[in-house]
């Protein structure tokens, strides 16, 4: 199986919260990342998380890492229109520069 | 504005072809990066650069190549060789030994052989 495992899907309400969840297997991981993708274009950094955090939050965005079960889940306070993307969770371990990606969830935000 | 340019942002390309993407960036970062996005399985790593004249292999590198002669550029070249080659590529590159590994990407090449 893949290393770093994500939900295919998300849809939710302008204004509600959204909740993206990502589990990965590597116990030596550095930093975990999310990521933002809007169709046709990159990547782009929403936040990180260094693996000796349990959460971090940036303003609507709150982060939580559970290392015990390895899992790392998104928030999206008040969640827009413009929210709507492909978010990709993302591990880096201790061993090199190479991040490993999950295989993004697509939210889809319905007004 | 410091970014990462890639070109051509569409590309298609007949079987038997060699065809190369460029990825330009001017932000002096060290690091430099060849990702293939596939629907639904995220993004895998073709290749890296860690430095100049320097290169390794990522984790699907058959039927690729690359060179790194000039820090600000790092092309990939889809060769003839790349059994199922039609998919979206992304460069991205990085400050080397940036304690937070922050990859920064290109807007992507699109590559459809027919």
């Amino acid at each position: 199986g893949e290393d770093v495992e994500q939900s295919l899907f998300l849809s939710v309400r302008e204004g509600d919260s959204s909740v993206i969840n990502c589990t990965y297997t590597d116990s030596s991981s550095t930093y975990l990342y999310w990521y933002k993708q809007e169709p046709g274009a990159g990547l782009q950094l929403l936040t990180y998380i260094f693996s000796n955090m349990d959460m971090k939050q940036d303003q609507r965005l709150t982060v939580l890492l559970n290392k015990k079960d390895k899992h790392l889940s998104l928030r999206i306070a008040d969640t827009q229109t413009g929210d709507s993307a492909i978010y990709f969770c993302a591990e880096r371990r201790a061993a090199g520069n190479k991040l490993t990606f999950g295989g993004g969830t697509r939210v889809l935000v319905k007004p | 504005d410091g970014g990462i340019t890639q070109s051509p942002k569409y590309l298609f390309r007949k079987e038997g072809q060699n065809v190369t993407l460029s990825c330009e960036q001017n932000l002096n970062h060290d690091a430099m990066y060849w990702y293939r996005q596939d629907p639904g399985q995220g993004l895998r790593l073709i290749y890296y650069s860690q430095i100049v004249n320097d290169f390794q292999k990522g984790d699907i590198a058959e039927g690729y190549s690359v060179s790194r002669e000039k820090k600000e550029s790092f092309p990939l070249t889809v060769t003839s060789a790349q059994k199922n080659p039609t998919a979206f590529y992304l460069c991205a590159s990085s400050v080397h030994r940036d304690y937070t590994g922050e990859l920064f990407f290109g807007e992507g090449s699109r590559l459809t052989v027919l």
